[in-house]
């Protein structure tokens, strides 16, 4: 069965510092992995997609490594700020019609 | 604001009664997708649509049924609604059938009493 688990399922943490999420994933064939920000009550919005050939990729403060043997992933956020405060999905693409597994998501929050 | 719509916004309804939601995609895009987000639950997808036909299906009861107009805006029916169908729905498009990043509209929360 096609799963994504992510850990931890919420982190507290202060203004400034730097924090890493984990992503594990049992997803076969993979296609894609991607990393959503879903503000509360908002839709999600994409961070990154990363390739089977991708190891990591960055979008501003955002870093998110792929190791497609461990099927792991990680998204890194440096120098946190207060609006980083949100739940953040994992997605991984496989399958036939690059049918989408979601996470449950880590939910963050930046304290001042 | 990521240029897909969504209404209403907000619905509460009672069990049993039937409801539609509509999605209109980026100006361009050719995939719909439907997604619920309970509270306890993460994001399930129910559904895609691709220019009009049906491409993919996730979790959708038989319950709720979506299809894709001409024009590519989508409607979700849901109908006979329960208590546990009370959830925030999301619609989100994308360019091509799937493998690229989807756009999620802001969603309508629906509440069944």
């Amino acid at each position: 069965k096609n799963q994504v688990e992510q850990s931890p399922q919420s982190l507290i943490i202060l203004e400034g510092k730097n924090c890493t999420l984990q992503c594990n994933y049992t997803v076969s064939p993979f296609s894609n992995l991607r990393w959503y920000k879903q503000d509360t009550g908002r839709g999600p919005v994409s961070l990154t997609i990363m390739t089977f050939s991708e190891n990591t990729k960055s979008n501003g403060r955002y870093t998110a490594t792929l190791d497609a043997d461990t099927k792991q992933s990680s998204l890194h956020i440096t120098a946190s700020q207060l609006s980083d405060s949100a739940s953040y999905i994992c997605v991984v693409s496989g399958g036939s019609n690059y049918k989408l597994t979601f996470g449950k998501g880590t939910l963050l929050t930046v304290n001042p | 604001d990521s240029g897909v719509t969504q209404t209403p916004k907000h619905l509460i309804t009672a069990t049993g009664q039937r409801v539609t939601l509509r999605c209109s995609p980026r100006s361009g895009d050719l995939s719909v997708y439907w997604y619920q987000q309970s509270l306890d639950q993460g994001l399930q997808f129910l559904i895609q649509y691709y220019n009009g036909e049906e491409r993919a299906k996730g979790n959708i009861l038989e319950r709720f049924s979506a299809q894709q107009f001409p024009d590519l805006h989508s409607e979700l029916n849901l109908s006979s609604l329960e208590l546990g169908d009370s959830a925030l729905y999301f619609c989100a498009s994308s360019g091509l059938a799937g493998g690229e990043t989807q756009y999620f509209g802001p969603g309508t929360r629906l509440l069944v009493l």
